[in-house]
């Protein structure tokens, strides 16, 4: 299974917005909506910002945002704080209960 | 509060074992699917595996990279995941979380390291 591709990095002033791609294939982002995003700051354990392509769980602020068109999802950032300066993976269901990860995004807030 | 908490990390030399605990509080343990993940120094996260609730009878499925290698049971009695690891090579080196879930891991342990090296 081949990692789903991200930029290795976006940057965004305060208040702006960034966007991250995820793109794979028809077997994994394309074929499923178990697209999930993490956020990972240095030395901590991931936590999970989006899940099924768009949802939010409970206490993840409503600037971030999922979305998926065809075997690309994306993870939309509004408002950029500084605490969302991190690493950001996205992950799908790629069948037979495997999951790929992809490259992961290192977001700056400038 | 749920809280999930790996242990039983450390270094062990090529071709031997280890056995990595998660210890689960906060919810009801058998009623969840637990998941592992792993994160090779500076590296991506890896699925490593998952076993299912008691409700369907905890199966259980790891990834190609650690099949016939890595098992995962679990002791809903004192509300433990267990990832037994065997023949362990260099490239087993990371951070392993537990998680719970089986599609959606709203929650991660903190992780720990596991050095494979002679």
């Amino acid at each position: 299974q081949s990692a789903l591709t991200q930029p290795p990095s976006a940057s965004g002033s305060p208040g702006q917005s960034v966007t991250i791609s995820c793109t794979g294939t028809s077997s994994d982002v394309g074929g499923y909506n178990h697209v999930s995003w993490y956020q990972q700051h240095p030395g901590k354990a991931p936590k999970v910002m989006i899940y099924e392509v768009s949802k939010r769980p409970s206490g993840v602020p409503d600037r971030f945002s999922g979305s998926k068109s065809g075997n690309t999802a994306s993870l939309t950032v509004s408002g950029l704080q500084a605490e969302d300066e991190a690493d950001y993976y996205c992950s799908s269901l790629a069948g037979n209960n495997n999951f790929v990860f992809g490259t992961g995004t290192k977001v700056t807030v400038l | 509060e749920v809280q999930l908490v790996e242990s039983g990390g450390g270094m062990v030399q090529p071709g031997r074992s280890l056995r990595l605990s998660c210890t689960a509080s906060g919810f009801s343990f058998g009623a969840y699917a637990m998941s592992w993940f792993r994160q090779a120094p500076g590296k991506g996260l890896e699925w490593v595996g998952f076993i299912g609730s008691n409700v369907y009878s905890g199966t259980t499925d790891c990834a190609a990279s650690v099949k016939g290698r890595f098992t995962i049971s679990r002791d809903d009695s004192k509300s433990i995941a267990y990832l037994q690891m065997n023949s362990l090579k260099a490239e087993d080196t990371a951070v392993y979380y537990c998680t719970r879930g089986r599609y959606q891991f709203d929650y991660w342990g903190q992780g720990t390291l596991v050095t494979v090296s002679s």
